[in-house]
């Protein structure tokens, strides 16, 4: 267990849907980083936050957003669906601000299947 | 701009031999960071290894070593004695000094055979 815990693990929808993917970062830790890896594209950073304030996007369309609440948990919404959004979405947190001196932790990921 | 690259894609070895991941990265940051993890078949980023610009000591765990060379910008993966559980996706990345993001190579698929 890596202390990052990502809900649900798996989902499958529909076209046209959205979806909300949780995480929760290891205790302690202040920033929370979106990736998304399919299998043409590999691992892409979608978003980063920091003690609740958006610090780097990536490239993340615009029918995705994210936020970070108050008790660090964040939140990637993915809407408007399409076939191409099936990926697994993973979440990493770490302690700063974004230096990799102090690493980052991924989860488990959630696996997003759109049909 | 930062950039990772895993020129090999696929890797099939028999168990027991030895075997290298190549990792050439990018970066005009002095201050930057670089990274191994390990992604087995059920799915989970497994980190490996984190190594600062200003360390170029090679690092032995076990089995697994790793190569920084600043010189050639590589940072290479080295399995020892493989083993089939050794079997995987591994990823190289690169943190820079005020990026606020870790950019991923594309991944070496290693196939470790009996």
């Amino acid at each position: 267990d890596s202390g990052v815990t990502q809900t649900p693990k798996h989902l499958i929808t529909a076209t046209g849907q959205r979806v909300t993917l949780r995480c929760s970062p290891r205790s302690g830790d202040l920033s929370v980083y979106w990736y998304q890896q399919s299998l043409d594209q590999g691992l892409q950073f979608l978003i980063h936050y920091y003690n609740g304030e958006e610090r780097a996007k990536g490239n993340i369309l615009e029918r995705f957003s994210a936020q970070q609440f108050p008790d660090l948990h964040s939140e990637l919404n993915l809407s408007s669906l399409e076939l191409g959004d099936s990926a697994l979405y993973f979440c990493a947190s770490s302690v700063a601000g974004g230096r990799g001196d102090y690493g980052y932790t991924f989860g488990s990921g959630t696996r997003l299947t759109v049909v | 701009a930062q950039k990772v690259t895993q020129a090999q894609t696929e890797i099939s070895v028999v168990e027991k031999e030895d075997v290298t991941l190549d990792c050439v990265y990018e970066t005009r940051d002095t201050t930057y960071y670089l990274f191994w993890y390990k992604q087995p078949p059920s799915g989970e980023l497994v980190f490996l290894i984190r190594r600062n610009s200003f360390d170029e000591q090679n690092e032995i765990s076990g089995r697994y070593s790793w190569n920084f060379q600043k010189s050639t910008s590589s940072f290479n993966f080295t399995i020892t004695a493989s083993q089939v559980v050794d079997s995987a996706v591994y990823f190289c990345a690169l943190a820079g000094s005020s990026a606020s993001k870790i950019i991923f190579g594309s991944g070496t698929r290693l196939s470790i055979r009996p």
